[in-house]
């Protein structure tokens, strides 16, 4: 089993640009996540989805859009980046938000 | 809005020393979560603390749930080059189905 992946691994944009995060799990999760990790900073949360069909605003949701295409995929879309942006994203998916999560490997996103 | 606190920011140790972690939530938790994150790594899930007071072990780690369902703790005896990394907790968030971390604590292993 491949867990949460995400693609791409690593991005370099341009302020102003725009990019789509696209994060799937094959574990049959109902919850999946959308964190932010600066240095320092821990895990933000951007957006999260509780299940298929549902998405709320977490910690840090300003510039960002997601969308829970179906049960196992959950996208994080930045309109027009800005160098605010660069950071590491992370996915992550549990079965719901009481139990622990498994996260992806990570985008590593710059914007220039 | 609730907060998730943890300290020390930062703990170097000489191989062989113990090291403690703590954690405060600003609200009660129904759970606490305790993750790993090994340098340019993902967080991994280490374990889930439910119960006033719970203790669990895995091998030399050892987490506590306080009494108040507030605070919790971790625990390393005789660290090794390998526990290297940033130990996060986590809880779930009031007023939505999510779950929120606290800053870390960043170990560093010293052999």
């Amino acid at each position: 089993n491949a867990g949460v992946t995400q693609t791409p691994k690593f991005q370099v944009l341009k302020t102003g640009q725009s990019m789509t995060l696209q994060c799937a799990q094959d574990m049959n999760h109902n919850s999946m996540y959308w964190y932010r990790q600066d240095p320092g900073m821990g895990l933000r949360l951007i957006y999260y989805s509780a299940s298929e069909g549902t998405t709320d605003k977490g910690e840090v949701p300003n510039g960002y859009n997601v969308s829970r295409l179906n049960k196992r995929e959950f996208s994080l879309r930045l309109e027009s980046a800005a160098p605010s942006q660069t950071s590491v994203y992370f996915c992550a998916s549990s079965e719901d938000f009481r139990v622990g999560a498994f996260f992806g490997q990570g985008t590593r996103l710059t914007v220039v | 809005g609730q907060q998730v606190m943890q300290i020390p920011q930062y703990q170097h140790v000489q191989e062989g020393e113990d090291f403690t972690t703590y954690c405060n939530s600003s609200t009660t938790l129904s759970n606490i979560q305790w993750y790993k994150q090994r340098p340019g790594g993902h967080p991994v899930f280490l374990i889930q603390l439910v119960k006033s007071g719970e203790v669990k072990k895995q091998k030399r780690l050892t987490f506590q749930f306080g009494e108040a369902k507030k605070n919790s703790s971790l625990h390393i005896t005789a660290t090794q080059t390998t526990d290297v990394g940033t130990y996060f907790c986590a809880g779930p968030g009031t007023g939505g189905f999510k779950t929120i971390f606290g800053a870390g604590t960043r170990l560093f292993v010293k052999a």
